[in-house]
């Protein structure tokens, strides 16, 4: 498997354009997260699924940001209008159901987007 | 809630010292837990996990102990590289898949 795909690498855009941010699981993972990393606030949790369906996105800043899965192999989040303080490395990642036991099992990382606000 | 404390960085070492990198937690249950790497550029790679108490994770000469009556998880390395230099996150799981990180720690290693 080619891990887990992120598109564009590099996305830089004036303030109030929408952006779109897409991302590709590893086929067979049955969770997607996105991740927002900032020198300010580290590593934050923006939302995560469970089989396509959304199942905590207490960390999406506001109503701008949304975020969909319309199957197991595609997630998009969205951000409109955008802002200058949405610059960020926004990061896909996906990980398998850890088993009827429930083990904790590892996410899978995309290289992420890097996204610049004019 | 879930929480991960770890050392404010950057931790500036010569090569072939031993390294340290300190981190605790706070969970309710039994959660799992995880060191990441991040190279400059690159997304997050797991570098070793441990899933139960007194479990050593290790992997390219990186070590981390589960002491669950110290809700610790150190990372340990007996002799670091300068290819070793890069953005280490302490992080752990509980009920259920979500991630809970630690804020990182740079390390720079030179010669």
């Amino acid at each position: 498997d080619a891990g887990v795909i992120q598109s564009p690498r590099h996305e830089v855009t004036e303030m109030g354009q929408e952006v779109t941010l897409r991302c590709k699981p590893i086929s067979g993972h049955d969770y997607l997260f996105w991740y927002r990393q900032t020198m300010m606030r580290g590593l934050e949790l923006l939302i995560y699924f469970n089989n396509n369906v959304p199942i905590d996105d207490s960390g999406m800043p506001e109503d701008r940001f949304s975020a969909k899965m319309p199957n197991a192999s595609f997630s998009t989040l969205k951000i409109q209008p955008s802002e200058p303080r949405d610059s960020a490395v926004y990061f896909c990642a996906s990980s398998p159901w850890g088993g009827s036991q429930g083990l904790n099992t590892e996410a899978f990382f995309g290289q992420g987007t890097r996204l610049t606000v004019v | 809630g879930n929480s991960v404390t770890q050392m404010e960085g950057p931790v500036t070492l010569s090569e072939e010292a031993f390294l340290t990198i300190n981190c605790t937690y706070t969970a309710t249950g039994y959660p799992s837990l995880f060191w990441y790497v991040q190279y400059p550029g690159e997304g997050l790679q797991l570098l070793l996990k441990a899933t139960k108490a007194d479990d050593k994770g290790s992997n390219k000469g990186f070590e981390a102990t589960y002491r669950k009556e110290t809700t610790s998880f150190h990372l340990e390395k007996g002799s670091v590289q300068v290819s070793d230099s890069a953005v280490y996150f302490c992080a752990l799981t509980g009920g259920g898949n979500k991630l809970t990180f630690g804020t990182g720690t740079q390390l720079k290693v030179e010669l």
